[in-house]
C-alpha cells in the first residue's frame, strides 16, 4: 500500500496568515501516461463529514474559495491556505488514488494562533 | 441537491452482524460508483470497500476482506454493506461516499457509528 505522510500533525497559525500543509507519499502518484497526478485533499470540521477540496493535486472543487490551493507532483503535495479565516479551523487529509487502496494521510489539525 | 443517508449503525457484540444502508438523492445513483470510508474515534479516514455502477466490480481493504460485503441496488437507489465476524477494530463511523469512479470522493454522507463491544 502507498503510505501518505503528512507535516505536520498540527499547526497554529493567525487569523490572515498562510498555512502549509505537506504530504508525502511513499511511492510516485503521478501517472505518466496523462500526467496526473492521483492526489485529493479533504477539510473536516469538527463533528462534520470530510469535505473535498482539491483533486488532481491542484484542481479546486466548484464552491471551494480560492484562498486553497495546491501544488506539487511525484510523491511531494502542498496544500496552501492563503489569508486563514476561522471557518478554516479543521483537520486536512490528503489521500491518493493511484493505487488500490486508496490510502489517506494521518491528517494535519489547523488552529487559529 | 446531492444526500446521501447512513443507516443501521449501532452496537453489536463481536462476532456479530450488522447491514448498513446508505440512500441516496439528488443524482444519477445508477451512474456513480460509490465507496465505504470508516473513520475510528479521534482518528484518520480509512478506505473500506467500493462498488462500480451496477455491482458488478467491488473491492475490499484487506482488513475486511472476506468479512464485509459491498452491494447496491440501483432501483432503491440504495448502497449497502453486509459486516459479519465483527471485531472491537470496526468501532467507527461508517460513511457512505460518492465516487469519481475509483478515483476522488466528492460527497460524503453524515455517516453512522458502528460500535464492537461486549
Amino acid at each position: 500500500d502507498i503510505v501518505m505522510t503528512q507535516s505536520p500533525d498540527s499547526l497554529a497559525v493567525s487569523l490572515g496568515e498562510r498555512a502549509t500543509i505537506n504530504c508525502k507519499s511513499s511511492q510516485s502518484v503521478l501517472y505518466s501516461s496523462n500526467n496526473k497526478n492521483y492526489l485529493a485533499w479533504y477539510q473536516q470540521k469538527p463533528g462534520q463529514p470530510p469535505k473535498l477540496l482539491i483533486y488532481w493535486a491542484s484542481t479546486r472543487e466548484s464552491g471551494v474559495p480560492d484562498r486553497f490551493s495546491g501544488s506539487g507532483s511525484g510523491t511531494d503535495f502542498t496544500l496552501t491556505i492563503s489569508g486563514l479565516q476561522t471557518e478554516d479551523v479543521a483537520v486536512y487529509y490528503c489521500q491518493q488514488y493511484y493505487n488500490t487502496p486508496s490510502t489517506f494521510g494521518q491528517g494535519t489539525k489547523l488552529e487559529i494562533k | 441537491e446531492v444526500q446521501l443517508v447512513e443507516s443501521g449503525g449501532g452496537l453489536v457484540q463481536p462476532g456479530g452482524s450488522l447491514r448498513l444502508s446508505c440512500v441516496a438523492s439528488g443524482f444519477t445513483f445508477s451512474s456513480y460508483w460509490m465507496h465505504w470510508v470508516r473513520q475510528a474515534p479521534g482518528k484518520g479516514l480509512v478506505w473500506v470497500s467500493r462498488s462500480d455502477t451496477v455491482g458488478s466490480s467491488t473491492n475490499y481493504a484487506d482488513s475486511v476482506k472476506g468479512r464485509f460485503t459491498i452491494s447496491r441496488d440501483n432501483a432503491k437507489n440504495t448502497l449497502y454493506l453486509q459486516m459479519n465476524s465483527l471485531r472491537a477494530e470496526d468501532t467507527a463511523v461508517y460513511y457512505c461516499v460518492r465516487g469519481f469512479y475509483w478515483y476522488y470522493f466528492d460527497y460524503w454522507g453524515q455517516g453512522t457509528l458502528v460500535t464492537v463491544s461486549s
